[in-house]
């Protein structure tokens, strides 16, 4: 079985503060992380992949599997950072000559991040 | 394109009522979900469909049917509902499969109370 933990539900941190989301995984496989952000009335979407190893936003995350962590960080937390911060997993079904597919995605708990002024 | 769209926003229902929530796609995906949101236990998948004709149970499929008759609908029932039922819910499609076969892309969310 797979299950993803993000052990805040909340964190609160200064504009200008650097910021850390952490996510904790459980899988026997190799898996595909993602983090997704639900800004303020707005819908739910995909902020970064880990395969991707990009920086979305000024937010970088490094897979860990020794951890089993991948913790989604900021150097420099802005008040537009604020939103719901979802972690996920899944896994890669095939990938072959004949394409590749996704499993479901499992969600963690969630983090509401805040930054102040 | 609208992308994913839910259908209705809000409702309010009782105890023992039945509703159906609609999700529709115009970005011709194969796999659509429903999710359910609460405080404290994040997105949990209640029910999805793979294509056309097909669903399977999620996490948390019990007290929910659904039924995917056109690729594009995928709709989610409350035959009876309870308190417990009482939620933000959130429909999502994605290709499933091909290079960028792992994002999904959400609707704007349903939130049902039962009264």
């Amino acid at each position: 079985a797979q299950r993803v933990t993000q052990p805040e539900k909340l964190l609160s941190v200064f504009k200008g503060a650097p910021v850390e989301l952490k996510c904790n995984y459980s899988y026997s496989g190799s898996p595909e992380l993602f983090w997704y952000v639900q800004y303020s009335r707005q819908r739910l979407q995909l902020l970064l992949r880990h395969i991707s190893r990009e920086s979305i936003k000024g937010f970088t995350a490094d897979l860990n599997k020794g951890e089993t962590s991948f913790h989604l960080k900021k150097p420099f937390a802005q008040e537009e950072d604020s939103a719901m911060y979802y972690c996920a997993l899944t896994r890669l079904i095939t990938a072959n000559a004949g394409g590749t597919s996704y499993g479901k995605l499992t969600f963690g708990q969630g983090t509401i991040l805040t930054v102040h002024p | 394109n609208a992308g994913v769209t839910q259908t209705p926003k809000f409702r309010v229902l009782k105890t023992g009522q039945s509703m159906t929530l609609l999700c529709a796609q115009d970005m011709n995906h194969e796999y659509m979900y429903w999710y359910r949101q609460d405080p404290g236990m994040g997105l949990r998948l209640i029910h999805y469909s793979v294509g056309e004709g097909t669903t399977a149970k999620g996490e948390v499929p019990d007290g929910y049917n659904v039924s995917r008759l056109k690729k594009q609908n995928f709709l989610l029932g409350l035959e009876s509902a309870a308190p417990s039922q009482t939620s933000v819910y959130f429909c999502a499609s994605s290709y499933g499969e091909g290079t960028f076969g792992y994002e999904q892309f959400f609707g704007p969310g349903t939130r049902l109370t039962v009264l």
